[in-house]
């Protein structure tokens, strides 16, 4: 069975930092792009981050760019989104997600891990 | 950035109903476009993609239509369990999201 299981959300103050993790199993990670996507308070979804499958390649949204590093450890079927500078409106539940091997969007996710910036 | 725009926001229907909703890309997108439904406090889970191929596991009530910057998912019969977000999305170049569509009672 495919899983993947987020986990480091938290309540931070703006300008802090925040490091989540996303777990998976039943599938071969190292295959795979994979996906930050996240979701404001009451809002649609939102693409964040990618990553290709040996960490070579990645590419930001715009408003995460040059505060946000996404990475992985295939060797522990780990992804990683390291967040610093946050900012009130990084607020959101942030979901891993993998990409279909045929770049049709996005076949699983996470549950998502709440990130809550507030003073 | 590829801009996706879906109607209605929103929209009333019963069971039973025939739904449509569209999605408009900014410029063609092939058939690079996905469609998710979210129940509210879970994750997206995919529907159709590559414009009009079936989840597996999927309803086959739900079916996807449309190629270049136009497109339609349909509900053809809709249960109590599709009351639900649903949102295309863009993988033509990056990942755009549309704003989504409600559907509810």
């Amino acid at each position: 069975e495919v899983q993947l299981v987020e986990s480091g959300g938290g309540s931070v103050q703006p300008g802090g930092s925040l490091r989540l993790s996303c777990e998976v199993s039943g599938f071969i990670f190292t295959t795979y792009w994979m996906h930050w996507v996240r979701q404001a308070p009451g809002k649609g979804l939102e693409w964040v981050s990618r990553v290709g499958s040996d960490e070579s390649s990645t590419k930001y949204a715009d408003s995460v760019t040059g505060r946000f590093t996404v990475s992985r450890d295939n060797a522990r079927n780990t992804l990683y989104l390291e967040m610093r500078r946050l900012r009130v409106e990084d607020t959101a539940v942030y979901y891993c997600a993998r990409d279909h091997l045929g770049g049709y969007g996005m076949d699983a996710w996470g549950q998502g891990a709440t990130v809550a910036v507030s003073s | 950035d590829i801009q996706m725009t879906q109607s209605p926001s929103s929209l009333s229907a019963s069971v039973g109903d025939r739904v449509t909703i569209t999605c408009r890309a900014g410029e063609t997108i092939n058939n690079y476009l996905t469609w998710y439904q979210q129940q509210p406090g879970k994750a997206p889970r995919v529907l159709i993609y590559a414009a009009s191929k079936l989840q597996s596991g999927v309803p086959s009530r739900f079916s996807g239509s449309g190629s270049g910057t136009d497109f339609t998912l349909t509900i053809s019969s809709l249960q109590p369990e599709d009351f639900a977000m649903y949102y295309c999305q863009q993988s033509y170049t990056g990942w755009t999201f549309g704003q989504g569509t409600k559907v509810e009672v």
